[in-house]
């Protein structure tokens, strides 16, 4: 059983550019968690979301940031017009159930560069 | 919605215990705690869900103080390999989780 999986590993642009992580889930699971983590800082939650919706993006900037988990297909975390300070690694965390009683299974993260 | 970690950082030498602390401004329903390795994805450690609740694994344990909102996490007679961040993570109804800002825990020979 494969576990989550991120792409890409590493990601670089430029100023502007557009940056499109995906994440894929482990098998069964249908909750989705995208966290941002900057060099030796915490896990930032971003966004938690199931199949086809977005449950809580209140960790999400409202402009250029946007997250999708479609019925078919990888959640894929979609940075707009990248800016330095996006620079960061992202992980992407799934479960089967909701996380009261359901442990996390991480992806190996994307590291996002900006040029 | 973040909780608290203490101490920020703590260094070990092998065999010494250690207690890392994780406080939150809101009622809790769960707590979770991983461990991350420098480059590495964190890894489940442990989830305690009751007031009170104590769980084990190995060396390294936890206890769940419902009504102080607070959670800490034991270790002890330290290991090499227990060298990482550790996290706790909050649940506080929503179905989701929040991260502290982690606890670096070097243990040296």
């Amino acid at each position: 059983n494969a576990g989550v999986m991120q792409n890409p590993r590493h990601l670089v642009r430029r100023r502007g550019q557009e940056a499109r992580l995906r994440c894929s889930p482990m098998k069964g699971h249908s909750h989705v968690y995208w966290y941002r983590q900057l060099p030796e800082e915490g896990l930032k939650f971003m966004v938690y979301l199931q199949k086809e919706n977005i449950i809580d993006e209140s960790g999400m900037p409202k402009e250029r940031f946007s997250a999708e988990f479609p019925k078919e297909g990888p959640s894929i975390l979609r940075i707009q017009q990248v800016v330095r300070g996006d620079s960061a690694a992202y992980f992407c965390a799934s479960s089967q159930n909701p996380v009261t009683n359901e442990k996390l299974f991480f992806g190996s993260g994307t590291q996002l560069s900006v040029l | 919605q973040q909780p608290v970690q203490s101490p920020q950082a703590v260094i070990l030498r092998e065999g010494e215990d250690a207690v890392i602390n994780c406080s939150s401004s809101k009622a809790l329903y769960s707590v979770h705690w991983y461990r991350q390795k420098h480059g590495e994805a964190p890894v489940f450690l442990m989830i305690l869900l009751k007031g009170g609740e104590q769980k084990g694994h190995d060396k390294i344990s936890a206890s769940f103080n419902e009504k102080k909102q607070q959670s800490s996490l034991y270790l002890t007679a330290s290991q090499l390999s227990y060298s990482g961040t550790y996290f706790c993570g909050t649940e506080t109804g929503a179905n989701n989780l929040f991260f502290g800002t982690g606890t670096r825990l070097t243990v040296i020979p």
